[in-house]
């Protein structure tokens, strides 16, 4: 069965320092997706970034970058130079491909509430 | 920019009545997905609906749920007899293929409080 998890349940730093988020992930196929969905107060999910598991190439976007590294099942976010508006719940989340050739649901982490101070 | 609507974004309701939780998806989705947070915790997938069907579904969508795609642009979710612990925030999703190929898009969420 797969599973998510994200052990750092809050995570409170001073603005404009970098901050980890860790997302360590279980499954038993050799093809899969993991994402990193955004939760702000508001409510919604906002989606951030997908990656399949034959890509281990890390990906930059801003001040947002992503390790992946498949040795220990491992793909965490780091926020450079953080910002009051990155505070946040961040989920990280894994869909395996299913018996049909399509991956469906999403497995949830708990998430990490991030929390910057001005 | 397109998005998923979900209707209404509160809902109260008695413990054993049904409920109708409304999606509007982006229009040239094809993949819809329903999910459910109880507050504080995890986003939990519930079922994911593809050409008129059931796609795949998790144990917690057992037979008080179902779902459906009444027109060509709404998608509901009833739960025929609520409980308590069906209190909690329910995403809608929809993606323009499966999630192997794109986003999942996700909706503002409708809380349901069951009194």
């Amino acid at each position: 069965a797969q599973k998510v998890t994200q052990a750092q349940t809050e995570i409170s730093v001073v603005e404009k320092e970098d901050v980890t988020l860790d997302c360590v992930y279980e499954t038993r196929d050799t093809t899969y997706y993991l994402f990193w969905y955004k939760q702000p107060p508001s409510g919604e999910l906002v989606f951030l970034i997908r990656r399949n598991s034959f890509d281990e190439q890390n990906e930059i976007s801003g001040r947002y970058s992503w390790n992946f590294q498949k040795s220990t099942s491992s793909f965490n976010f780091t926020i450079t130079a953080s910002q009051v508006v990155d505070s946040a719940v961040y989920f990280c989340a894994l869909s395996e491909v299913n018996s049909g050739g399509g991956a469906d649901g999403l497995t949830f982490g708990k998430g990490t509430h991030l929390i910057i101070q001005p | 920019e397109p998005e998923v609507t979900q209707t209404p974004s509160h809902q109260v309701t008695q413990m054993g009545q049904e409920v109708i939780l409304r999606c509007v998806p982006i229009s040239n989705h094809l993949y819809f997905y329903w999910y459910r947070q109880i507050l504080g915790q995890k986003v939990e997938f519930l079922v994911s609906f593809y050409n008129n069907e059931i796609s795949e579904k998790s144990e917690i969508f057992d037979d008080q749920f179902s779902v459906e795609r009444p027109d060509g642009s709404n998608f509901t979710l009833k739960i025929r007899s609520t409980k308590l612990e069906d209190s909690a925030m329910y995403f809608c999703a929809s993606s323009r293929n499966r999630v192997v190929d794109t986003e999942a898009f996700f909706g503002q969420g409708t809380r349901l409080t069951v009194v």
